[in-house]
């Protein structure tokens, strides 16, 4: 089956620096890759929709100053938390849509935990 | 997007069937109906979707009310591996593909 990976799965990082996560479909390509966010004991929050050559579009109330998105290939997106601070810290979660598969078709990453301190 | 309603919490046996309810009374007519599980410290994975008529697939079983207000995942013999939060969400075919995931069901299966 289609496999999506994270990178790092776990993040210590100190306030003010920047964290980059990638998210790559290994064995397909994808032209949407979605990234959410997810604080402890809550649900998934969609933060961001990437499309593959294009800006991304960012959901209501997500800075996208501070949360920069790239999707150079088809394999790979890459959100970028900027000047993070210890409210950043969270459960970050892509998903990426199969090009030209059925709709249904979309697969998530594992996540990767990003602790601020 | 539509809202759908799902109890917090439910429990059950291991090798037991189980039977998730959910409630999408404001569904309209291009709204597919999604099941997505979570298990702990994991992304999502995809369970099952339908639109009007009853699904079976490897995982699970998706029944849908005639009046589509409604609809249960039915996992026939659960396992300790299936304890997971549940997520029943509608999805626009119009839309671009984005799922907007509620609170879901936890579900517990007890050995």
């Amino acid at each position: 089956g289609a496999v999506v990976s994270q990178h790092p799965s776990w993040v210590i990082c100190k306030s003010g620096t920047s964290v980059k996560i990638e998210c790559r479909s290994l064995d397909f390509q994808a032209t949407t890759m979605f990234w959410y966010r997810q604080f402890p004991k809550q649900s998934l929050m969609l933060m961001a929709t990437s499309n593959e050559g294009s800006k991304a579009t960012y959901e209501q109330g997500v800075e996208k100053d501070k949360f920069l998105i790239n999707h150079a290939s088809l394999t790979l997106s890459t959100l970028t938390v900027t000047s993070a601070h210890p409210e950043d810290s969270s459960f970050y979660i892509c998903s990426a849509r199969l090009a030209g598969g059925p709709s249904y078709e979309q697969y998530f990453g594992p996540g990767t935990r990003l602790t601020v301190t | 997007d539509a809202k759908t309603t799902q109890p917090n919490s439910m429990e059950s046996n291991e090798e037991e069937p189980v039977h998730l309810p959910c409630n999408h009374s404001t569904i309209s007519g291009t709204d597919y109906i999604h099941w997505y599980r979570q298990l702990p410290s994991q992304g999502p994975e995809y369970v099952i979707h339908g639109l009007t008529s009853n699904v079976n697939n490897r995982m699970a079983s998706l029944a849908i009310a005639e009046d589509r207000k409604s609809s249960t995942l039915i996992l026939h013999r659960a396992t300790l591996r299936d304890a997971a939060v549940y997520y029943c969400i509608l999805r626009d075919r119009g839309s671009n593909y984005k799922l907007t995931f509620g609170k879901g069901t936890l579900l517990t299966v007890n050995p």
